[in-house]
C-alpha cells in the first residue's frame, strides 16, 4: 500500500498554462517535503511544510499542507520549459520512529 | 563543498556478482541513507544511518549490506547481484534525523545481467 498518492501521474502542458497537482494521504504527517527531480540527477528539495494550512510561496510554485496535514499541493503559475521534471512528495509521520516516506512522483512536461 | 557524492555513476554486473556503491558527504550530516528508484515504484529506502556506528533496515534491505565507520561515509554493499537489482540507486545526508532537507547525490545505475 502506498502511503503517499501523488496525482496526476503524468501530466503535459503548454508553456503559460496553470497546473495543480495533488498529494494525498490517509495518515497524518510531521511534515512534507516537495522536490523536484531532473534527468540524470537526485532529487533536490523546494520546500517544506509542517504547520497544517501552511502557504509557502516559491516564485510561482504555491504549495499548501492541509488542514488534517495528510495532504499537499502544488500549483505553478504561467509554467515554463525549466519546470519540467519529476515532482516528488515526501512525507515524515508521526511516530518517534518514522521514516521520510516517497510518493511515486509527477512527471510533469511543459511544451514550449 | 561537494555535497554529496556517489561512485560509480554506472555499472554492468552479472549476476553473482559482488560490488559496494560508495557515498561520501562532506557537510557534517549525522543522517545517512539509501534509496533505490525503480519506474512507478518511488524513491524506496533501503538501509539507514543516524550516526556513524548505527546502521538500520528501511523498507526494501534484503541483498544490501551497509556499514557507517565515519561520518563521512556510507557505502552500500551489493553481495551477490540479482537481476532484481537492477535500479538506479541515491545515497541521501540530512543535518539530523527526522528533520530538514535530504541531500541527494547523482545516482548510480546499475544494471545486473
Amino acid at each position: 500500500t502506498q502511503l503517499l498518492e501523488q496525482s496526476p501521474q503524468f501530466l503535459s502542458i503548454q508553456e503559460g498554462e496553470n497546473l495543480t497537482v495533488y498529494c494525498n494521504s490517509s495518515s497524518v504527517f510531521s511534515s512534507l517535503q516537495w522536490y523536484r527531480q531532473e534527468p540524470g540527477e537526485g532529487p533536490v528539495l523546494l520546500v517544506t511544510v509542517v504547520t497544517g494550512g501552511e502557504v509557502k510561496k516559491l516564485k510561482r510554485l504555491t504549495f499548501q499542507f492541509g488542514d488534517a496535514r495528510k495532504d499537499s499541493s502544488l500549483h505553478i503559475t504561467a509554467a515554463q520549459p525549466g519546470d519540467t521534471g519529476l515532482y516528488l512528495c515526501a512525507g515524515l509521520p508521526t511516530g518517534a520512529n518514522s521514516k521520510l516516506t516517497f510518493g511515486k512522483g509527477i512527471t510533469l512536461s511543459v511544451r514550449p | 563543498n561537494a555535497g554529496v557524492t556517489q561512485t560509480p555513476k554506472f555499472q554492468v554486473l552479472k549476476t553473482g556478482q559482488s560490488m559496494t556503491l560508495q557515498c561520501a558527504q562532506d557537510m557534517n550530516h549525522e543522517y545517512m541513507s539509501w534509496y533505490r528508484q525503480d519506474p512507478g515504484m518511488g524513491l524506496r529506502l533501503i538501509h539507514y544511518s543516524v550516526g556513524a556506528g548505527i546502521t538500520d533496515q528501511g523498507e526494501v534491505p534484503n541483498g544490501y549490506n551497509v556499514s557507517r565507520s565515519t561520518t563521512e561515509d556510507f557505502p552500500l554493499r551489493l553481495l551477490s547481484a540479482a537481476p532484481s537489482q537492477t535500479s538506479v540507486y541515491f545515497c541521501a545526508s540530512s543535518l539530523v534525523h527526522r528533520v530538514t532537507e535530504a541531500f541527494f547525490g547523482q545516482g548510480t545505475r546499475l544494471t545486473v545481467v
